[in-house]
């Protein structure tokens, strides 16, 4: 089945740093989305992306669809403490005729140092 | 607008007894998704239903699992009987459609 493999797995950085996280699947995606995950809740949808090179942001976040259609990536700049937690690539894959089944990455784990 | 809620939040059960989970998705929102959530890992699709059919379950284990929808809004997932390995959390999320699926807030099982 398709996988999505994001990198790092995990980051620890200091409060104001910028953070940038990827994700690459085996497979052609046709839409990518970015999740936030705190502890003992459910993922939030941060942005989602439609077409390759796209570029969207949201606030301090910015998420890239790649050219490829097989990578995406989320940048955070200037990190602050409400930052922490879990961040989750996913997508249908490919094509799905009208599937809405999501594949998860594996998460990339962002912790801020004081 | 009220998100996607989920009840209860924590549950503890012995192996071998029965749980059942309830989601309210959000108002409008026609497709509503059961994932499973291990420890460390993403959610992985169970079942999705469009309004109160079932329209792919092929994840979900249905020797103990059982799902349903009967009006098209609220859902119940059940397993009966739990094993140890069930432990996890069960996430419900909810669409119009499309890709942007919002999750509740998730329920956490422990099996004992």
């Amino acid at each position: 089945g398709q996988q999505l493999n994001q990198s790092p797995q995990s980051m620890f950085i200091q409060e104001g740093e910028d953070v940038s996280m990827n994700c690459t699947s085996s497979s052609i995606f046709n839409t990518w989305l970015w999740y936030k995950q705190d502890p003992g809740e459910g993922p939030v949808l941060l942005i989602a992306l439609y077409k390759a090179g796209e570029l969207t942001s949201n606030g301090r976040l910015t998420a890239q669809f790649g050219i490829t259609r097989k990578d995406s990536f989320l940048n955070i700049s200037a990190s602050i403490p409400s930052d922490v937690g879990i961040y989750f690539c996913a997508g249908p894959g490919r094509p799905n005729f009208g599937n809405e089944k999501l594949t998860f990455g594996t998460g990339t784990r962002l912790t801020i140092i004081p | 607008e009220a998100g996607v809620v989920q009840s209860p939040r924590y549950k503890i059960i012995e192996k071998k007894q029965p749980v059942a989970f309830w989601c309210n998705p959000i108002s409008g929102h026609n497709t509503l998704y059961w994932y499973l959530q291990n420890l460390g890992q993403g959610p992985e699709l169970l079942i999705r239903y469009e309004n109160e059919e079932a329209v792919d379950d092929s994840q979900l284990p249905k020797d103990r699992f059982s799902a349903e929808r009967l009006k098209g809004v609220d859902s119940t997932l059940k397993i009966q009987p739990a094993e140890l390995g069930d432990s996890a959390v069960y996430l419900c999320a909810s669409s119009r459609g499309g890709f942007e699926q919002f999750f509740g807030p998730g329920t956490r099982l422990t099996v004992l």
